[in-house]
């Protein structure tokens, strides 16, 4: 499938600072951009997607910022909390069923 | 609602043993079926898809295969597993509006190949 890059692999942050996790996309046909939230040994969970026709969407404290020309698109969470604490997927939809391709994850970690 | 099951939820098995993954759905009618595998630190990765009954499409070569015997059952299968097998299989299916949305993930099965 097409490529999706992610950094960091790993990030650590003080509770109530924020946190930026950045994805690229290789296949210029992808038009819908999820990211997943995986708590150790649970199934990943949806926690805020973006389309293409959006430059912007916002939940309360995350964000996500998507960027057509330049194929990328990045995570924001403010305020962090230890709860935040987790491994995080980017993913943008192909032309293989419709199905996902994913990041590799990044592992936040906030510290109180 | 829609509901996703598989089991079993853990699985230990030696190599060269045979394997049977059962995935479920519920409350949704002709979804298409994802498997992925999730290997220990890595992504996901998509093993198999379908959009229907007895079609099956095959994304990464490997000794897995796809079944889908009725709407809603999608099953993995292997006859002889490697030690690379092992990893953190996730069904899923598409929820929301048209195919091309969110994917909805089941409680997975966390297969150990020794």
């Amino acid at each position: 499938g097409e490529n999706v890059e992610q950094h960091p692999s790993t990030l650590s942050v003080q509770e109530g600072d924020s946190a930026v996790i950045k994805c690229t996309y290789s296949d210029s046909a992808s038009n819908y951009f999820p990211w997943y939230k995986q708590e150790l040994g649970k199934r990943p969970q949806l926690i805020i997607d973006i389309r293409s026709n959006v430059g912007e969407k916002k939940d309360q404290r995350i964000a996500v910022t998507l960027n057509k020309t330049a194929k990328h698109f990045s995570l924001h969470i403010t305020e962090t909390q230890p709860e935040d604490s987790a491994v995080y997927f980017c993913a943008a939809n192909s032309n293989s069923g419709y199905a996902l391709n994913f990041g590799k994850g990044t592992s936040l970690l906030v510290t109180p | 609602s829609q509901t996703i099951h598989q089991w079993p939820a853990t699985l230990v098995q030696p190599v060269g043993s045979p394997l049977s993954l059962e995935c479920t759905v519920e409350g949704t009618s002709n979804p298409n079926l994802y498997w992925y595998r999730q290997a220990a630190g890595r992504g996901l990765q998509l093993l198999f898809y379908s959009v229907g009954i007895g079609q099956i499409s095959s994304e990464v070569p490997q000794n897995l295969s796809a079944s889908r015997p009725q709407d809603r059952q999608f099953i993995l299968s292997s006859k002889k597993l490697l030690l690379s097998d092992s990893g953190f299989y996730l069904c899923a299916f598409p929820t929301g509006a048209g195919v091309s949305g969110e994917q909805f993930f089941g409680p997975g099965t966390r297969l150990t190949v020794l």
